[in-house]
């Protein structure tokens, strides 16, 4: 079945550290791949998509490129600022099926 | 995007009692969505509910503990029934973000504590 793999955090960067967060899928076909982002106490927010292979997703700076050769759709971005610390989520979409997350990567950023 | 409304935002129960969380869209909407987050962990899907007919419950979760309504397209209701510690969570509510976007959109989420 689909799943999604991404690593295993907290991650803990300085400020203006680059940030990159892997995640790798398995799915039929090509699903619709998802980075959402979960600030504290809030809800999820969508940060960035991509449809189809070789899609690059962006949003606040970060990035995600859809590698069907890899099946990967990490998550990058140059310079993180201590706004960014919240948990990332990794997901797909087959069409009109349900979300299947990743387990979420927790990101801590200090100043 | 739709906007979704979600009550109530956090509750504290006693074991053995239920509680009732509503979700309201402003827009009309054929598929709802309930996602139970637990503490440190992923999101996982309840149960999807369509507008004139029974929730579809994924595996694990029966509609005697998690009894969903969903009287017209712009509203839901998710009841979390004989609550257990077990049970302390966030609820989310989603909706697809428009037609053909393939994005979900979340409600802020219910947080319960069950004591």
């Amino acid at each position: 079945g689909n799943s999604v793999t991404q690593m295993e955090g907290p991650v803990t960067l300085s400020e203006e550290a680059f940030l990159t967060i892997n995640c790798t899928y398995t799915a039929t076909g090509y699903p619709s791949l998802f980075w959402y982002v979960q600030y504290p106490g809030e809800g999820l927010q969508l940060l960035l998509k991509a449809t189809k292979a070789d899609d690059k997703g962006s949003n606040k700076g970060f990035e995600a490129t859809y590698r069907k050769e890899t099946t990967s759709f990490h998550l990058e971005k140059g310079s993180v600022q201590v706004s960014d610390s919240a948990v990332y989520f990794c997901a797909l979409r087959w069409r009109d099926d349900k979300i299947i997350f990743g387990k979420g990567t927790r990101l801590h950023i200090l100043p | 995007s739709a906007v979704i409304s979600q009550k109530p935002s956090r509750d504290i129960c006693q074991r053995g009692t239920s509680l009732t969380i509503q979700c309201q869209v402003d827009s009309q909407v054929t598929m709802m969505f309930w996602y139970r987050q637990q503490p440190g962990q992923s999101l996982t899907l309840i149960a999807t509910a369509n507008q004139g007919s029974e929730a579809t419950y994924e595996s694990g979760f029966v509609i005697d503990k998690f009894p969903i309504s969903r009287p017209n397209l712009t509203f839901s209701t998710l009841t979390v029934s004989n609550m257990s510690p077990e049970d302390s969570s966030i609820y989310l509510c989603s909706v697809d973000h428009g037609a053909g976007a393939n994005v979900l959109t979340f409600g802020a989420g219910s947080r319960l504590t069950v004591l």
